[in-house]
């Protein structure tokens, strides 16, 4: 199985900051890794999908890069209604992972 | 806007069983795999099974495979979770997920989920 290390599991920030979150995979995936961003009580919702591609209506302060097997989500300006707990997912190969979540704090 | 909507969740008690569905709206069900995704209470996001859009093949967890079924209804336009032998770490809420294209396992919308308690 491909298990996806997601770091780090949890980060303070303010309103305005750039934040980062970063997901490495044991081994490759090409380009088949996905972001979530979930809030509390409610369904995921995808952001981006093939490691830099965004989700249709997403807002482009959402980002996504690749070095290898590395691959990061960022967030160039926090707002508000980004606090929220994200995952990533490799597609790949069966089974399916992922990540076990950055929960992103003011 | 695509439109997923789960239902059949409640509480069991464990070596019982449960089906859920999954309604969909707005896309061409037919055209697109499905998927089924859960969340133990507190915590992360686990994969369950996927089926292709014709049904032709169907992948599961190691963790429910032999337990639990994905299967789909492209007339009535609604997938569905036959979930047998249940167990207390299948308590989740359960996500109805659809794939991104006719072959990719890529996830681009998430239903609003039905929790299933395992309980005695």
């Amino acid at each position: 199985d491909i298990q996806m290390t997601q770091s780090p599991s949890s980060l303070s920030a303010s309103v305005g900051d750039r934040v980062t979150i970063t997901c490495r995979a044991s081994q490759g995936i090409n380009n088949y890794l996905a972001w979530f961003q979930q809030k509390p009580g409610k369904a995921p919702k995808s952001l981006i999908y093939e490691a830099f591609s965004l989700q249709s209506g997403v807002p482009s302060k959402f980002s996504g890069s690749r070095s290898g097997t590395e691959f990061t989500l960022t967030i160039s300006s926090l707002q508000p209604e980004d606090f929220a707990t994200y995952y990533c997912q490799q597609y790949d190969s069966y089974p399916l992972t992922f990540g076990g979540g950055t929960k992103v704090e003011i | 806007q695509v439109q997923l909507v789960e239902s059949g969740g409640g509480v069991v008690q464990p070596g019982g069983s449960l089906r859920l569905s999954c309604a969909a709206s707005r896309f061409i069900f037919n055209d697109y795999g499905m998927l089924w995704v859960r969340q133990a209470p507190g915590k992360g996001l686990e994969w369950v099974a996927y089926i292709r859009h014709d049904g032709s093949n169907k992948y599961h967890a190691d963790s429910v495979k032999g337990r639990f079924t994905i299967s789909r209804d492209n007339s009535k336009n609604t997938l569905y979770l036959q979930m047998n032998s249940l167990r207390a770490e299948d308590t989740a809420v359960y996500y109805c997920a659809k794939g991104r294209t006719t072959n990719s396992v890529g996830i681009d919308y998430w239903g609003q989920g039905t929790l299933v308690t395992v309980s005695s």
